[in-house]
Formats: structure tokens, C-alpha cells, sequence
């Protein structure tokens, strides 16, 4: 399973777009790169999934270079509502490919 | 629809004591997780059903901790005895493919408080 690498904390002013990047370098053919968002005292919410490029749904855009080596996560116009911890995973539907999360970025708004 | 129904949503007990959580997950979700989240780190996978067979519970601590699903939809995970290292929010969750890689659905937890 591919290790995935994101900064622990991060904070924005609310209004601003904001980037969350995650490494994963030993990213394989197959995987996926999904990504979930926690608030607190409920469990984790999935955010987007994608592979290659750029996906977009109403939530966020996920950007994915060529090499697929990283990801990051962007939010358009970040708020006090998105503050939450951020996870990037991993992974693909291979038999014993299990869902693995990390630690987290934790975002928060910028006093 | 109705999401991943968890219960309680709180408890306390001593340590050496039992504890039963119980899930019910999405109709129609043969997919079903049960994860122990620590305060400030990621959910760890503890087992993972599929209907009523197990598919993974390699990080599950079979000494104390076990689960069941036994008609293929709602499910419990028990400790016993629980140690002081327990305390966690326990969350369940359920997913309509097998691996759980496009979406699982999360529940908002059980939060277990070990004295």
C-alpha cells in the first residue's frame, strides 16, 4: 500500500482558496487517490477520487500531475465550515488492499 | 437515505469491564468496517466484513476484542476485558464495493472513555 505523505496542520483566511498537497511517491498503477474530510465528533466524509488530471465536483478540485507522484486538494473559497482534518488515501480495489488513513492535515482559519 | 446508525454514541466504563457497540449500516451496503479512532490520529481498520464473512481482521485484538454480523446487516464489536489503552471513538462504516475504495459511508461513532 502506498505511503502517503501531508503537513499536519495548516490555516487560511476564510475567502481564500486553499491547497493541500500529499505525496505519495510510491504511488502504483492501479491505485487511486482518494480524499476525506472529518469534522469534529463525526466521522470521516468522502470528498473526491481520482486518478489522473483534474477532477471537480461541488465540493473541491483534486489536481493530479503527470508522474501522479502527489496530489493536492484545493478548496475555492475556504470558510469557517471547513475547518476539519483533511485525509489523503491511497489505494486501489486489489484483493487485500485495505483503506488506510494517515494522520491528517488539520485546517483551520487563521486568526 | 437513511445514513450508518450507530449506538451509544457515548460510554463509560472501568477498566476490565465489557463493552458492545452496535452498527447498522446502509441498506443495501454488504460492505461493512468497524475502525478505532485515537484522539488526534487517523481511524485504524479493525475489520472488515463482507455480508456476514469476515475479510480482514488482521488489526483486530482478538484477545479482547471481537465482532459479529450475523444476518449480513447490522453488526456488534465487543471488548472484553477493556484496558485503559481502549479508550477511542469507535466508528463504523459501509460501503456498496467490496474493497471499499470509491466511497464509505461513516457513522458518527461511539466515543469509549476507559476509567
Amino acid at each position: 500500500l502506498a505511503k502517503t505523505t501531508q503537513p499536519i496542520s495548516m490555516d487560511s483566511y476564510e475567502g481564500q482558496e486553499v491547497n493541500i498537497t500529499c505525496s505519495h511517491n510510491n504511488i502504483a498503477t492501479n491505485d487511486y487517490i482518494t480524499w476525506y474530510q472529518q469534522f469534529p465528533s463525526q466521522g470521516p466524509r468522502f470528498i473526491i477520487q481520482g486518478y489522473k488530471t483534474k477532477v471537480t465536483n461541488e465540493v473541491a478540485s483534486l489536481f493530479i500531475p503527470a508522474d501522479r507522484k502527489s496530489s493536492t486538494l484545493s478548496l475555492p473559497r475556504f470558510s469557517l465550515s471547513d475547518t476539519a482534518v483533511y485525509y489523503c488515501l491511497v489505494g486501489s480495489n486489489n484483493a487485500g488492499n485495505m483503506l488506510t488513513f494517515g494522520g491528517g492535515t488539520r485546517l483551520m482559519v487563521k486568526p | 437515505e437513511a445514513g450508518v446508525a450507530q449506538s451509544p454514541r457515548y460510554k463509560i466504563i472501568e477498566k476490565r469491564q465489557s463493552v458492545a457497540f452496535w452498527c447498522n449500516p446502509i441498506s443495501g451496503h454488504a460492505t461493512l468496517y468497524w475502525y478505532q479512532q485515537i484522539l488526534g490520529q487517523g481511524p485504524k481498520l479493525l475489520i472488515q466484513f463482507q455480508n456476514n464473512g469476515v475479510v480482514d481482521d488482521s488489526q483486530l485484538p482478538k484477545d479482547r476484542f471481537s465482532a459479529e454480523r450475523l444476518k449480513g446487516v447490522d453488526s456488534t464489536l465487543k471488548i472484553q476485558p477493556a484496558k485503559l489503552e481502549d479508550s477511542a471513538v469507535y466508528l463504523c462504516a459501509s460501503s456498496l464495493d467490496p474493497q471499499g475504495w470509491y466511497e464509505q459511508y461513516f457513522g458518527p461513532g461511539t466515543r469509549l472513555t476507559v476509567t
